[in-house]
């Protein structure tokens, strides 16, 4: 059982825009940043969004966070195939000293 | 560009201890920490601990302490994770990440490609 929740799946149609929840509670989200990674699987994670909002160099414009008390967001706009993944929700947690992740959600493009 | 190449594939036993390396380049090795995460087979991700390779401070997630020791060797820019008395349940896939910093925020910005330990009599 994952510290941080979030759906299992979601699907959206290509081009349309779809989020992804997270939530937490005042240890880890409301008083840590987020980040979010995507996982093709198969292969290792990796980083898409950065100190709850910001994006690496080299990702997509298409993909926004945000955060607000103790949950946070993923959105995918202009949804492509090859956006299928799983993603992952991740935050420091201050009771447990240490990183604690959501459980993934897989994204289906229909 | 930023590498971190591990170890290949590892079969023990119950019981038994294993080692997993981690070779980054292109980047001065000292000046970030590394971290390692383990996946088990259909599961999501889960943080085992870090190593800051310039002092050689760690930390680890509590749930693994006493049986996990990282260690680096900063004249081969190489980062170790031992994890000992093995049980059926460490069977995973375990990757080391380079751990950057923003705004007093850490994050996981590059991953090696994986390392998959198998626990098994």
């Amino acid at each position: 059982q994952s510290v941080l929740t979030q759906p299992p799946s979601v699907s959206e149609a290509p081009r349309q825009r779809v989020t992804i929840s997270c939530s937490g509670s005042r240890f880890n989200i409301e008083n840590n940043a987020v980040n979010w990674y995507q996982q093709v699987p198969g292969k290792p994670p990796k980083l898409l969004v950065y100190y709850d909002h910001l994006l690496p160099s080299g990702v997509s414009d298409r993909f926004s966070g945000s955060k607000s008390g103790t949950s946070a967001s993923l959105a995918i706009s202009g949804l492509q195939s090859e956006d299928e993944a799983d993603y992952y929700c991740a935050s420091w947690d201050d009771s447990l000293n240490g990183w604690v992740f959501g459980g993934g959600t897989k994204l289906t493009v229909l | 560009q930023v590498q971190l190449v591990q170890s290949g594939t590892e079969v023990k036993k119950p019981g038994a201890s294993v080692k997993v390396s981690c070779k980054a380049s292109g980047y001065t090795f000292i000046t970030y920490g590394i971290s390692w995460l383990r996946q088990a087979p259909g599961q999501g991700l889960e943080w085992m601990g870090w190593i800051t390779p310039y002092n050689g401070n760690t930390n680890y997630a509590q749930n693994l302490q006493g049986r996990v020791t990282m260690t680096t060797d900063t004249s081969t820019s190489t980062a170790y994770m031992e994890l000992m008395s093995l049980r059926s349940d460490d069977t995973a896939v375990y990757y080391c990440a380079r751990r950057a910093i923003f705004g007093g925020a850490y994050y996981f910005d590059n991953w090696g490609q994986g390392t998959l330990v198998t626990v098994s009599s």
